[in-house]
């Protein structure tokens, strides 16, 4: 069965590094999402891409965040200067329709970790 | 996506036995829900889902219930396995994009 894979599956950083987490989503899909989950808390939606542009942000995603679908294949998160509370898991999921007609395939996360 | 340290309502069964694990939802616009099941070290994995124009809705040994007075979801697990341990989550969206709103999670535990 295709599954959405994530790379690492953990990452340390320093305060104020720049990190880059990648997904592969599934490839015939369409919309890419990314989602986070702090310790403790509920999964949180971040952001919803789809043609090459974010159709959806929340309030989570700030400047310091970005996404970028640089290839046919991948699908990054990347923030810019992580903080001590940017410290969660990080969800990627596709969908091959728009949330509301289908399901979402979520990968197994990185789990993000700012000293 | 381990919840260490995640104070989660749980819900211990008896192998074999049925599970009912509950869901309040609190946007009435909500049109689209979901329960995904979340296993020690992976990502929420879709179980069943249901529109707002049903009530109920059956799968392989799960039913969805919605009652939208309430705004109350249930999933219901038929014969319950070991294999069933995991943190249930709901989802609603509200069909006026793509984001998805997940509920606090309950933790299923089977006892063989």
């Amino acid at each position: 069965e295709p599954e959405v894979t994530q790379t690492p599956s953990h990452q340390v950083t320093q305060m104020g590094q720049e990190v880059i987490l990648r997904c592969v989503p599934i490839s015939n899909h369409l919309y890419f999402y990314w989602y986070r989950q702090i310790l403790g808390q509920k999964v949180e939606f971040l952001v919803s891409f789809y043609n090459n542009e974010i159709s959806e942000k929340s309030e989570i995603f700030d400047d310091q965040f970005s996404v970028e679908r640089p290839d046919g294949s991948n699908f990054t998160l990347k923030i810019r200067s992580t903080k001590l509370e940017d410290s969660a898991m990080y969800f990627c999921a596709s969908s091959p329709d728009r949330g509301g007609n289908e399901k979402l395939f979520f990968g197994s996360g990185t789990q993000l970790s700012v000293l | 996506g381990e919840n260490v340290g995640l104070h989660l309502p749980t819900l211990s069964v008896q192998e074999g036995d049925n599970s009912i694990i509950n869901c309040a939802y609190s946007n009435s616009a909500s049109d689209y829900f979901i329960w995904y099941k979340q296993e020690s070290g992976k990502g929420p994995q879709f179980i069943i889902d249901i529109r707002s124009n049903m009530d109920k809705r059956q799968g392989q040994r799960v039913t969805v219930l919605l009652n939208k007075t309430v705004k109350h979801l249930s999933l219901q697990i038929a014969a319950t396995q070991p294999g069933d341990s995991a943190v249930y989550f709901c989802a609603e969206n509200n069909n006026a994009g793509n984001m998805l709103t997940f509920g606090g999670g309950t933790r299923l535990m089977v006892k063989p």
